[in-house]
């Protein structure tokens, strides 16, 4: 079983809808990154959470530290934010920052 | 652009060449790390500098991979006698130690080993 989970695996969304992506994870963390990944390969941060809920434009990340879980919502959805998106931990253990990453999560909005 | 530069962007190679590729962080970020993704799945870890020194080696680092990091900058990774499993996404990362290690990602270098 792998130490981070991401559900669901493909997601497609009609324009405007509410989208949850969610990650559960199995080992301790010091800190829960989510991440964008277009098509090509670039990758950029779009939260590090270790409490609570983070907030920027239409995104929003929560995080439960006792459930270890955390999802990431998208409010008006548009079919530029159609990407991979995937959840990533730094363990308590790893002093080096190294990130363990879900497998992504496959988003496609339609006009 | 994140800030983080990686050369080339695509590769293609035959099996059992020697491979290198170059990463470029974001000057005053002291951490550098090295990923590879394949196709459908999320990043894996490579291997990680602070400064020069190379702290840390996933065990999916085989000899045939070697990493440097000569001056604390710029870094390298190189793969000897390449084989087909080799193919995949290498993204470079960078951060500056700190309370909150945001890592900014390269582009990735895109490697094929026909």
């Amino acid at each position: 079983k792998n130490e981070v989970e991401q559900s669901p695996q493909n997601l497609t969304a009609q324009e405007g809808e509410f989208i949850t992506i969610n990650c559960s994870y199995s080992v301790g963390i010091s800190a829960l990154h989510w991440l964008q990944q277009h098509p090509g390969g670039g990758i950029v941060s779009l939260f590090m959470l270790s409490s609570g809920k983070k907030k920027h434009g239409r995104l929003i990340a929560t995080i439960n530290i006792q459930e270890k879980h955390s999802s990431l919502h998208i409010t008006a959805s548009h079919p530029r934010d159609s990407a991979v998106y995937i959840c990533a931990v730094e363990g308590s253990y790893n002093q080096g920052g190294k990130l363990i990453f879900g497998q992504g999560t496959e988003l496609s909005v339609k006009p | 652009d994140t800030g983080v530069s990686q050369d080339p962007r695509h590769k293609i190679t035959k099996r059992g060449q020697n491979v290198t590729f170059r990463c470029d962080p974001i000057s005053e970020h002291n951490r550098l790390y090295w990923y590879r993704q394949t196709l459908g799945q999320g990043p894996e870890f490579l291997t990680y500098f602070q400064n020069e020194a190379q702290l840390e080696k996933s065990r999916l680092l085989s000899d045939r991979f070697s990493a440097e990091r000569p001056k604390g900058s710029f870094s390298t990774l190189e793969i000897q006698r390449t084989e087909q499993g080799d193919s995949a996404m290498y993204l470079c990362a960078s951060t500056r130690t700190g309370n909150y290690n945001e890592q900014f990602f390269g582009p990735g270098t895109r490697l094929t080993v026909l």
